[in-house]
Order: structure tokens, then C-alpha cells, then sequence
């Protein structure tokens, strides 16, 4: 059973904050992961992808992967009233066909004014 | 470019009754998949296809069949609707990425929303 765990929500942070979103994976051998964002009753939204250890920064997202300790995370700096919405954190094994993604339940953040 | 278009989106079916979720995408995409997202959960994948004429299972395919005549369209047939099946179903196609990371981004669809009752 593939597993992809987020830490459990809401979180809240006032704007101009840093929010953290967490997320851990059971499977040894997944080697692409990714964060999207979903608005209510919207569809997800690819925001970050990472592949390797490290940090990777994109405008005022960081995703930061950690294989060794198969886990990932999204640094959000600077949080906007927009930037509220459930994010999910999604894997990708060796092997697997493209696409073929594992989904947590997804974090939902709210920023507020 | 409308990028992927999925219709109904909203249908109410009684248990028993079958029907077809449309998919189709304008963007050349070899990959379609089908996921289903229930109330708090994340998204689980259905069914996949890798290109016209080929189809496989994803983590939970029963109750579902899927076919690909066309590189454009990828409908999901609900056979016999159950109340477990309601849910939001997502389309989505994938654009490969260059170089050795290819792991490509998923461009979903606006999704399904299906209640049976």
C-alpha cells in the first residue's frame, strides 16, 4: 500500500507569513513529487515539482525533498489571501508510468488579512 | 485550445443506472488519465492510457471501463452505479517534459461532479 501522508489542517497564518506544508511517503522507490493547489470545487493545479534532494525555489514557493527521510515539503513565504486553498502533496514511483500519481489528502491553508 | 474538456458536469443517477463521463483534449496529449476525488480525500487514480487502442487499471478500476479510439477522447463508463461511486471525477492528460527528469505535468480537466442515489 503506497501511502502519502500531509499534516493534518486547516492551517491558518495572517498575510505576509510563511506557511509550512508537510508531506510523508511510505514508498522507498518514489522518485518524482510534486505540489498542486485546488480551490474550492476547482481542479488541482500543478504548482511545484521536485525530483531531487534538496531545495527548489520557484518565485514564493520552496519545495524541499529529503529522500532519506521520504519526506517533502512547500515553504509558502510572504502568504497571500490567494494562496488559500487545499494543497496536495502527490508521488510518483520508479517505474511507473508518467502521471501515475499518489495523492495525500491534501492540507487546507487559509490566509488572512 | 480548450485543453481538457469533460462533460456532464454535474449528473444525479440512481443506483443501477450506467452512463459515460466524457473526456477529450485538444493538445496532442499521448497520456489521459481518469482519478476520482471523494469528500476530503485525494484524488485516486481509475484508469490510464497511454496512447489510442491501450488502457490500464489504476488503483480502483472496479466498477469502471474505460476505452481509447482516439488519441482526443477518453470517456469512463460507470456500469451499474452504486452509491459508492459518487464522487468528482477528474480527466487529465500529460505534457512530457524535456530532458531526463520527464516526468511531465498533468493538466486536469474542470471535473465531474456525480451523486447516486
Amino acid at each position: 500500500q503506497k501511502e502519502v501522508e500531509q499534516n493534518s489542517g486547516p492551517l491558518s497564518v495572517p498575510e505576509g507569513a510563511i506557511a509550512s506544508l508537510n508531506c510523508t511517503y511510505s514508498d522507498r522507490v518514489s522518485q518524482s513529487f510534486f505540489w498542486y493547489r485546488q480551490y474550492s470545487g476547482k481542479s488541482p493545479e500543478l504548482i511545484m515539482s521536485i525530483y531531487s534532494n534538496g531545495d527548489k525555489e520557484d518565485g514564493r514557493f520552496t519545495a524541499q525533498l529529503n529522500k532519506a527521510s521520504q519526506y517533502v515539503s512547500l515553504l509558502i513565504r510572504d502568504s497571500q489571501p490567494s494562496d488559500s486553498a487545499t494543497y496536495l502533496c502527490a508521488v510518483n514511483n520508479r517505474g511507473s508510468t508518467l502521471g501515475r500519481l499518489y495523492f495525500g489528502r491534501g492540507t487546507q491553508l487559509t490566509v488572512w488579512p | 485550445n480548450a485543453g481538457v474538456t469533460q462533460t456532464p458536469k454535474f449528473r444525479i443517477l440512481k443506483i443501477g443506472q450506467s452512463m459515460t463521463l466524457q473526456c477529450t483534449q485538444d493538445m496532442n496529449h499521448n497520456y489521459m488519465y481518469w482519478y476520482r476525488q471523494d469528500p476530503g480525500m485525494g484524488l485516486k487514480l481509475i484508469y490510464y492510457s497511454v496512447g489510442a487502442g491501450i488502457t490500464d487499471k489504476g488503483e480502483v478500476p472496479n466498477g469502471y471501463n474505460v476505452s481509447r479510439s482516439t488519441t482526443e477522447d477518453f470517456p469512463l463508463r460507470l456500469e451499474l452505479a452504486a452509491p459508492s461511486q459518487t464522487s468528482v471525477y477528474f480527466c487529465a492528460s500529460i505534457r512530457l517534459a524535456g530532458g531526463p527528469t520527464n516526468t511531465g505535468e498533468l493538466f486536469f480537466g474542470e471535473g465531474s461532479r456525480l451523486t447516486v442515489l
